[in-house]
């Protein structure tokens, strides 16, 4: 399949392991933050997101931690599994009279079986 | 599979060229947003449309144009294509215009400028 090809930061976990994937955003004006998980060949997909008014959100396996003093947000799965291998990316939503998307760098997960 | 389709899914023109992509959005969403990938600067905004009007403006060169027909398909131009304009071009869309409302993307367009 096709792949993006960055030269992406790189976190490889054990399956069955947790793995927290970190991402610093940039413009404090942001109120709304996504996490996508690509795999190659394929489109962004929605995983999690959390407006700027909550510091937590769990979903299924996913949680997302929100610290605006910092301005840093992490995902963190819970018992990782092959299929969670991907590039996943932060996204923050500003505020522009409509809004714009701005996606972070991009972090890869290799989960060892 | 998201519901949002792109055609054509690998392209391969020459510099100085212009190519169309195209996108169709789930059923039943409005918005469509347009974003490229490259390898030097990751996914980047270009642009968002709402049932046919232009809604938000990212960093599309002016080289690049695009429209939200009435059947609510959209169409990126690109044109006098240069080297760096290689890239996975993606196509999203929303049921309406907020920030909150989910994206969803579809597969891209790989397009290569040789």
């Amino acid at each position: 399949g096709e792949s993006v090809g960055l030269h992406l930061p790189t976190l490889s976990v054990q399956e069955g392991d947790n793995s927290i994937i970190n991402c610093a955003y940039s413009n404090s004006a942001s109120d709304y933050f996504i996490w996508y998980k690509q795999e190659s060949g394929k489109g962004p997909q929605f995983i999690i997101d959390i407006r700027s008014n909550m510091d937590k959100r769990q979903g299924q396996r996913v949680t997302v931690l929100l610290n605006k003093t910092v301005k840093h947000l992490s995902l963190q799965i819970a018992a990782t599994q092959p299929g969670d291998s991907a590039v996943y990316f932060c996204a923050e939503n500003i505020r522009t009279g409509g809004f714009k998307t701005i996606f972070g760098a991009g972090t890869r997960l290799f989960v060892k079986a | 599979d998201s519901g949002v389709t792109q055609t054509p899914k690998h392209l391969i023109t020459a510099t100085g060229q212009r190519v169309t992509l195209r996108c169709s959005p789930r059923s039943g969403d409005l918005s469509v947003y347009w974003y490229q990938q490259s390898l030097d600067q990751g996914l980047q905004f270009l642009i968002q449309y709402y049932n046919g009007e232009e809604r938000a403006k990212g960093n599309i060169l002016e080289r690049f144009s695009a429209q939200q027909f009435p059947d609510l398909h959209s169409e990126l131009n690109l044109s006098s294509l240069e080297l760096g304009d290689s890239a996975l071009y993606f196509c999203a869309s929303s049921v309406g215009f907020s920030s909150y409302n989910e994206q969803f993307f579809g597969p891209g367009t790989r397009l290569t400028v040789l």
